[in-house]
C-alpha cells in the first residue's frame, strides 16, 4: 500500500519567516495530495490540496508544490503568523474509494 | 451549516469491553470515513461508507467494524477492547460519489477513547 513520509516532525520559525514541510510518497498511482491543519482539541481541516496534473498551487500565504517524478510534495507558508501554530499533515490518495494515507505530522511552532 | 458531530466526545472503557461511536455527517454528505489517531501511528484509515455500503477498509483487525444508516449517519464499533485501542477516533464526511473523485474531508472533533 501507499506510504507517506513527512519531515520535519517539529519546525520552529520566527514570526514573519517562511516555513516549509516536505512529504514523499511511495505509490506512483497516487494522484491527490491534500494538506490538513489540526489545532489543539479539533479535527484536521483542509488548507490546500493539489492533484497530479498540476505542479504548483497557491492560496494567499500558502502554496503546495508537487514533483511527480521524485514523488514528493511540499507545503510552503510565507509570512508566518501566531495562528499558523498547529500540527500539519500531508496525505496521499489514489482517488476513488481509497482512503487517504497520512504522514505522521509536523508540529509547527511560530516564535513571537 | 452544522459540521460533523461525533458522540460521545470522551469515554473510558476497560479491556475486553466493547464500544460504539457515533457520527452525524454534514447534511447532504453521503460518504463517511473513520480514522484512528494516536501519537505513535498518526492518522490511520479505518473504513469508508457510502450509501450504506463499506467501500474501502484499512488494515485493522476484524474487531473494528462499522455501518452506515439510510440517513448517512454512521457508527463504528470496537469489540474486545485492548489497551492499544486507546486513541482519538475521527469521523469525516465528504461529497465524494461513485464517480471516484476524491473530495475534501470534513472532520469532526473526534471521540477520545481511553482503555484501562
Amino acid at each position: 500500500g501507499e506510504n507517506v513520509e513527512q519531515h520535519p516532525s517539529t519546525l520552529s520559525v520566527q514570526e514573519g519567516d517562511s516555513a516549509v514541510i516536505k512529504c514523499t510518497y511511495s505509490d506512483s498511482a497516487s494522484n491527490y495530495f491534500p494538506w490538513y491543519k489540526q489545532e489543539l482539541g479539533k479535527g484536521p481541516q483542509l488548507i490546500i490540496d493539489i492533484r497530479s496534473n498540476v505542479g504548483e498551487k497557491k492560496d494567499q500565504r500558502i502554496a503546495v508544490t508537487l514533483n511527480k517524478t521524485a514523488k514528493h510534495f511540499s507545503l510552503h507558508i510565507t509570512e508566518t503568523q501566531p495562528e499558523d501554530s498547529a500540527v500539519y499533515f500531508c496525505a496521499a490518495s489514489m482517488g476513488g474509494a481509497d482512503g487517504l494515507t497520512f504522514g505522521k505530522g509536523t508540529h509547527l511552532i511560530i516564535q513571537p | 451549516k452544522a459540521g460533523v458531530t461525533q458522540t460521545p466526545r470522551y469515554l473510558i472503557k476497560t479491556r475486553g469491553q466493547q464500544v460504539t461511536l457515533s457520527c452525524s455527517p454534514i447534511s447532504g454528505h453521503r460518504s463517511v470515513s473513520w480514522y484512528q489517531q494516536t501519537p505513535g501511528q498518526g492518522l490511520q484509515f479505518l473504513f469508508e461508507y457510502f450509501s450504506e455500503t463499506q467501500r474501502n477498509k484499512g488494515n485493522f483487525p476484524g474487531r473494528f467494524s462499522g455501518r452506515q444508516f439510510s440517513n448517512s449517519r454512521s457508527e463504528m464499533n470496537v469489540s474486545t477492547l485492548e489497551l492499544g485501542d486507546s486513541a482519538l477516533y475521527l469521523c469525516a464526511s465528504s461529497l465524494r460519489s461513485l464517480a471516484g473523485n476524491t473530495g475534501e474531508l470534513f472532520f469532526g472533533e473526534g471521540s477520545r477513547l481511553t482503555v484501562l
